[in-house]
């Protein structure tokens, strides 16, 4: 069945660090493929989404790409903020508008540190 | 953009009360909505999807009677746990997709039960 194996944490950076969550899944057919984010005390946002191949999502400084030959979808983002400090999870979905639903990973929290 | 209401943020009730979460799409038309369960560092956990005008389709594990999910119109769907017990206790977060609209999450309902 459909699947999202995503990078274990803790992650600690220091402001300004460089930032990488992997995230591979395994699906049938052509997902869409999501990253949401969850700041202390709040409820999911969506930061970033892909529907096909090798489209980019970006957002606030956050990129991450859908590389169908490797089955991934890696968040990065070039220098990390304290108020980046956050619970991350990667998700994927079946064709968009028909009510598939969500697979997410297990979250990624991330401590950004002045 | 798409918003999805959710309500209370956070609640506190007594063992064996119940306690009900509503989810309002608020500018469009939620012929689905998906709640989901998120337990302490684990991801999200789907528990029921529902239809508006049909019964909810419940996942494996789920008990239909002690999580009631009732979706009667087009922009509110309502998830009441019956007989809370302290193991009931999560954070629970509904999503809503409708025509022309992807999936919209609701900010999320911590309920603790004491």
């Amino acid at each position: 069945g459909d699947s999202v194996t995503q990078m274990e944490g803790p992650v600690t950076l220091s402001e300004e660090a460089f930032l990488t969550i992997n995230c591979t899944y395994t699906a049938t057919g052509y997902p869409s493929l999501f990253w949401y984010v969850q700041y202390p005390g709040e409820g999911l946002q969506l930061l970033l989404k892909a529907t096909k191949a090798d489209d980019k999502g970006s957002n606030k400084g956050f990129e991450a790409t859908y590389r169908k030959e490797t089955t991934s979808f890696h968040l990065e983002k070039g220098s990390v903020q304290v108020s980046d400090s956050a619970v991350y999870f990667c998700a994927l979905s079946g064709e968009w508008n028909t009510g598939n639903q969500f697979y997410f990973g297990t979250g990624t929290s991330l401590t950004v540190i002045p | 953009g798409a918003v999805v209401s959710q309500h209370p943020s956070r609640v506190i009730c007594k063992s064996g009360t119940s306690v009900k979460i509503e989810c309002r799409s608020l500018d469009f038309q939620a012929t689905t909505m998906f709640w989901y369960r998120q337990f302490p560092k684990q991801s999200l956990m789907l528990m029921a999807t529902s239809n508006e005008g049909s019964k909810a389709t419940y996942e494996q594990g789920v008990e239909k009677d002690k999580f009631l999910i009732n979706h009667a119109s087009l922009t509110l769907s309502t998830l009441t746990v019956t007989s809370a017990h302290p193991e009931d206790s999560s954070f629970y977060i509904c999503s809503a997709s409708g025509l022309g609209h992807g999936y919209t999450f609701g900010s999320g309902t911590r309920l603790t039960v004491v």
